[in-house]
């Protein structure tokens, strides 16, 4: 079956301690990408990357690093977490084209205390 | 630059009637995509349509349908004989192609509850 596979899905953590976030595609995706989602902000793109080796900042880079050494995996990393960054956050792939859509994973719900 | 505008926080349709829900976007790009999403409660993301800058055609997928006004900008979602499985939250996206990274941006999203 064609998936993105988030890990965890649930994640309570304190300030401080860090963490990643592991995504994986089995579709051969070269597009894959980290959201955050936030009430009344809709998804905000942390990171991205068009393929391997190859990761640029999205719109809310601060905070997180990311790594892309093999395609199908897309780990987002948090050094230091911070109470801001509690929220809902997507890993998502696709093609590297404009006429195609988004797969996500299932979402992992971060709460830093 | 890029921008998605949902205007409708939430909405409110009664069971087997249609229902708007609106976007707007902005962008200098000739070529780009526009997608809708729902999300239900469970908190999955679903992939609905897709709409080309080039089309000619509104998209249609089975009861939803995309009203495309290009001039306007405009990109509205219209679900025909709702149900109450469509009581979720909606997101418009607008995916680039011409500029780097293929980057995909989303609406603040419009929830949608479908009434019995």
């Amino acid at each position: 079956e064609a998936q993105v596979t988030q890990n965890p899905r649930y994640l309570i953590t304190v300030t401080g301690k860090k963490l990643t976030v592991t995504c994986s595609q089995n579709m051969n995706h070269e597009y894959m990408s980290w959201y955050r989602q936030d009430p009344g902000l809709g998804l905000r793109q942390i990171y991205y990357s068009m393929n391997v080796e190859v990761t640029d900042k999205g719109d809310v880079p601060e905070g997180y690093k990311v790594s892309r050494k093999e395609k199908r995996n897309f780990p987002l990393i948090l050094e230091s977490p911070s109470p801001n960054q509690t929220s809902l956050y997507f890993c998502a792939s696709s093609p590297n084209t404009p006429t195609s859509p988004l797969h996500f994973g299932n979402g992992t719900r971060l709460t830093v205390t | 630059a890029q921008k998605i505008t949902q205007t409708q926080p939430g909405m409110f349709v009664q069971e087997k009637e249609a229902v708007t829900l609106d976007c707007t976007y902005d962008t200098s790009d000739p070529s780009y995509g526009l997608f809708w999403y729902k999300q239900p409660s469970s908190g999955e993301m679903i992939f609905l349509i897709y709409q080309g800058s080039y089309d000619q055609q509104n998209a249609t997928e089975g009861r939803y349908s995309l009203n495309f006004q290009k001039a306007r900008k405009s990109a509205n979602l219209v679900i025909s004989a709702s149900q109450l499985g469509d009581s979720a939250m909606y997101f418009c996206a607008m995916r680039e192609g011409s500029t780097g990274g293929f980057k995909t941006i989303f609406g603040a999203g419009t929830r949608l509850f479908v009434k019995a």
